[in-house]
């Protein structure tokens, strides 16, 4: 239990539809990343908050939005969802210290299956 | 963040020692040099990460070439479950409005020969 908890684990919808993924980070760590994992992609990077505020956007699609509370708990709202989203979705978080040796704990993962 | 180049691929037998190769040319004097693995169906988790001298841990050792424009990170006796995808990461310093994000690219698949 590496101490970052994704839930669902796994989530089967339709296209169209709407679904959020919830991450809580481990404890202590103030910020959260957003990943997408699908097998022709490999890990890309989609969003990160650091203690509630949006730090840093990468390859995230317009349908897709995220948010981080002040429980520090995250979510990532994919909606309007395609085929092509069916992927797995990653959380990580890390405390944030002003060097780059900052560690990433990663969660298991939701796994969604767009059908 | 910099890029690395990895070998897609590699292979070793059990129990003997692994040098998984990252070149990292472009690398800035402030980068840190992360590994990271991934399990199959699993998240990615933390090997094991350095600036200038090599480093060790209870997972790996991390040997940094003196230009820093590579890096090999050991396994010492390579286990069925060290079976993994290898990712070379480059941090930069926080600059003050800077994140921290990863990115990751395809990594080295390690199989391990019984």
């Amino acid at each position: 239990d590496s101490g970052v908890t994704q839930t669902p684990k796994h989530l089967i919808t339709a296209t169209g539809q709407r679904v959020t993924l919830r991450c809580s980070p481990r404890s202590g760590d103030l910020s959260v990343y957003w990943y997408q994992q699908s097998l022709d992609q490999g890990l890309q990077f989609l969003i990160q908050y650091y203690n509630g505020e949006e730090r840093a956007k990468g390859n995230i699609l317009e349908r897709f939005s995220a948010q981080q509370f002040p429980d520090l708990h995250s979510e990532l709202n994919l909606s309007s969802l395609e085929l092509g989203d069916s992927a797995l979705y990653f959380c990580a978080s890390s405390v944030e210290g002003r060097t780059g040796a900052n560690v990433l704990t990663f969660g298991a993962g939701s796994r969604l299956t767009v059908l | 963040d910099a890029k690395t180049t990895q070998p897609n691929s590699m292979e070793s037998n059990e129990e003997e020692p692994v040098h998984l190769p990252c070149n990292h040319s472009t690398i800035s004097g402030t980068d840190y040099i992360h590994w990271y693995r991934q399990l199959p169906s699993q998240g990615p988790e933390y090997v094991i990460h350095g600036l200038t001298s090599n480093v060790n841990n209870r997972m790996a050792s991390l040997a940094i070439a003196e230009d820093r424009k590579s890096s090999t990170l050991i396994l010492h006796r390579a286990t069925l479950r060290d079976a993994a995808v290898y990712y070379c990461i480059l941090r930069a310093v926080y600059s003050g409005a800077g994140s921290y994000q990863l990115t990751f690219g395809k990594g080295t698949k390690l199989s391990v020969i019984p």
